[in-house]
């Protein structure tokens, strides 16, 4: 069935270093993979998405880059601020469905 | 732009009572989905709305159940409520051409 793994599930980080959340998605139909970062108490927001004829994706300090043989993608935050700390969920999803399938989720906590 | 609207933002129900959320999308947006948040469980999909068609469903009991109304509108429903059902329920809406899902705040249900 579909699934989505994501890893770790808890990041500590200092501030200013790098953190690298990975997914791993089953169903190779998959072409469209959104993060997700949701603050305690608040809704998820999307902070960058992929499809899948693209490999890489930067917004500023946030990358996202696409193995589609390997049906792996991964979150890349550079520099890292305190107000990153966050629950951050991947998703994937094919085009003919709007079935978000999501990752269980990366608490990261960015040290002062 | 008013974002996704769901009401009320807290219930408390007793078991085997029955609830009803709603959730208004963003003005234009057809689509709504419903996802339900648990620590254990992560976000796990529901069923989404389109034109007030159901075109996806998770694997939810039958005891969840949804509709969506001529101006987009969307309520679901869960009848029987169990103790499991505690949970955070989001809806998020997208246009039918968008990509991006957006969420709501969420209503959070408890189960006592």
């Amino acid at each position: 069935g579909e699934n989505v793994e994501q890893h770790p599930s808890t990041l500590s980080v200092q501030e200013g270093d790098s953190a690298v959340i990975k997914c791993t998605y089953s169903d190779s139909a998959s072409n469209y993979f959104p993060w997700y970062k949701q603050e305690l108490g608040k809704r998820p927001q999307l902070i960058i998405d992929i499809r899948s004829n693209v490999g890489e994706k930067k917004d500023q300090r946030i990358a996202v880059t696409l193995n589609k043989t390997a049906k792996h993608f991964s979150l890349h935050i550079t520099e890292t601020q305190p107000e990153d700390s966050a629950v951050y969920f991947c998703a994937a999803r094919m085009d003919s469905s709007y079935k978000l399938i999501f990752g269980s989720g990366t608490r990261l906590l960015v040290r002062p | 732009k008013a974002g996704v609207t769901q009401t009320p933002r807290y219930l408390i129900k007793t078991r085997g009572q029955q609830v009803t959320l709603s959730c208004s999308p963003i003005s234009g947006h057809r689509s709504v989905s419903w996802y339900q948040q648990t620590p254990g469980q992560g976000l796990q999909f529901l069923f989404e709305y389109f034109s007030e068609t159901q075109r996806n469903k998770g694997n939810f009991p039958g005891r969840f159940s949804g509709r969506q109304f001529s101006n987009s509108r969307s309520e679901m429903n869960v009848s029987t409520l169990e103790l499991g059902d505690s949970a955070l329920y989001l809806c998020a809406s997208r246009s039918n051409s968008n990509t991006e899902a957006f969420f709501g705040q969420g209503t959070r249900l408890t189960v006592v």
